[in-house]
């Protein structure tokens, strides 16, 4: 069975400074990679996916995320963090075979970016 | 345009009573999920829909717990009997894409905060 491992349940970072979210996951087929964002009182959002190609995806906003297929991980970066990053984050994975639609959720990371 | 949208957003209930859940998803998303975040743990899957296949209730923690969807659109969540540890955010997500293909992204409702006293 799949899962979703999100090592660091919070992490404080201040203003400016890089910050690395990190994330595993078990699986013996291919797979899909999700990262979503969660600000308070909200629904989660997609902030980048990795579906096949480059390992390395980025979002708008900065963030970016390498898939490593040897060591299985989907670690999220951001070289130069703001406030407004202050949320919780997920990742998540999907199998890439016919038939999945299942999606496996970490248990996130709380993000606290301070001034 | 609108997103998908999730009602009440708050519900405060008795142990014992029943509660109803509501989630209007994305016009022309197949798709539903229904997820339950617990503080620490994460998002939980509870079932899923598809077009007019059956459901996957696979995820529902007892028997307590039902969801249907009507006309391939408006789901609803129940809880009957509720317990104190029911007592979660219920989140709804609705998927583009016929089939069964996990590589599209879901879109999340803003969820309900159930508290049960």
């Amino acid at each position: 069975a799949q899962s979703v491992t999100q090592l660091d349940s919070q992490v404080p970072v201040f203003e400016e400074a890089p910050v690395e979210l990190r994330c595993n996951y078990s699986s013996s087929v291919s797979v899909y990679l999700f990262w979503y964002v969660q600000y308070p009182n909200q629904g989660l959002q997609l902030l980048l996916k990795y579906l096949s190609g480059s390992t390395l995806v980025e979002s708008i906003n900065g963030f970016e995320a390498e898939f490593n297929k040897s060591q299985t991980s989907f670690h999220l970066r951001k070289p130069s963090v703001h406030i407004s990053d202050t949320a919780e984050y997920f990742c998540a994975v999907s199998g890439a075979t016919s038939g999945t639609y299942k999606y496996i959720f970490g248990t996130g990371t709380r993000l606290k970016v301070l001034a | 345009g609108a997103g998908v949208s999730q009602s009440p957003s708050n519900k405060v209930t008795e142990k014992g009573k029943d509660v109803e859940l509501r989630c209007d998803p994305i016009s022309g998303h197949t798709a539903l999920y229904w997820y339950r975040q617990s503080l620490g743990q994460g998002l939980e899957f509870l079932i899923y829909f598809q077009g007019n296949s059956a459901p996957d209730k696979s995820g529902l923690p007892s028997d307590r717990f039902s969801a249907e969807r009507t006309g391939g659109s408006v789901s609803t969540l129940t809880i009957q009997r509720t317990q104190q540890e029911d007592s979660a955010v219920y989140l709804c997500a609705s998927r583009a894409g016929r089939g069964t293909s996990g590589r599209n992204e879901q879109f999340f409702g803003p969820g309900t905060r159930l508290t049960v006293l």
